[in-house]
């Protein structure tokens, strides 16, 4: 079974300040992708940044990051000069890719950007 | 605008009545899934399905069922016999394993309490 650890319920940054959110994983599986999803108080999930498992090279998407270390099964995501409107539940994923594609959530990061 | 829809945005159910969560994507997409997230909760695996007329069950099945007669449409039918259905209810799509650039896009969710 697949599982994903989210450790941090909740985080709390000062605006402009840099964050980290921790994630990892467990599976046995070698294709999968990995994902972080925002979700802000109106429910809505918005994709944050996605990596491929066979990719070495870490995904940026603008002031969003990772860190993937496939080996250690650990996939954190860093915010830097963080906006208020960066305040949500995040949400690390992962898609196993052969088989049935299943999708698995872990329970969420709480984060407070303050101003 | 392509898309998923989830209706209805508010349902209300009273004790021992069956309901129906809608759900219809126009992305072409060929995997689709019901998530059910509870107050400061994760997101948990209800039923998902990867083609049409197949589906496979997730980690919290039980008191609920799920149709997949056309590729569009994925509709979740919450049981008498789910005992605590009060919830938050995501339905999300995919397109098929492998595929470049897959991602998981979300519904806007639908709200159930019980009454």
């Amino acid at each position: 079974a697949q599982t994903v650890t989210q450790s941090q319920p909740e985080m709390s940054v000062q605006e402009a300040e840099t964050v980290t959110l921790s994630c990892t994983y467990d599976t046995s599986e070698n294709n999968y992708y990995l994902f972080w999803y925002k979700q802000p108080p109106s429910r809505q999930m918005i994709l944050v940044i996605r990596q491929e498992a066979y990719k070495q090279q870490n995904a940026t998407e603008n002031r969003f990051s990772v860190n993937f270390q496939k080996a250690a099964k650990s996939f954190s995501l860093k915010i830097s000069d963080s906006q208020l409107g960066d305040t949500a539940m995040y949400f690390c994923a992962f898609m196993i890719l052969g088989g049935y594609q299943k999708v698995t959530f872990g329970t969420g990061t709480k984060l407070q950007v303050i101003p | 605008d392509g898309g998923i829809t989830q209706s209805p945005k508010y349902l209300f159910r009273k004790e021992g009545q069956n309901v129906t969560l809608s759900c219809e994507q126009n992305l072409n997409h060929d995997a689709m899934y019901w998530y059910r997230q509870d107050p400061g909760q994760g997101l948990r695996l209800i039923y998902y399905s990867q083609i049409v007329n197949d589906f496979q069950k997730g980690d919290i099945a039980e008191g609920y069922s799920v149709s997949r007669e056309k590729k569009e449409s994925f509709p979740l039918t919450v049981t008498s016999a789910q005992k605590n259905p009060t919830a938050f209810y995501l339905c999300a799509s995919s397109t098929a394993q492998g595929a470049p650039g897959n991602t998981i896009y979300f519904g806007e969710g639908s709200w159930l309490t019980v009454v």
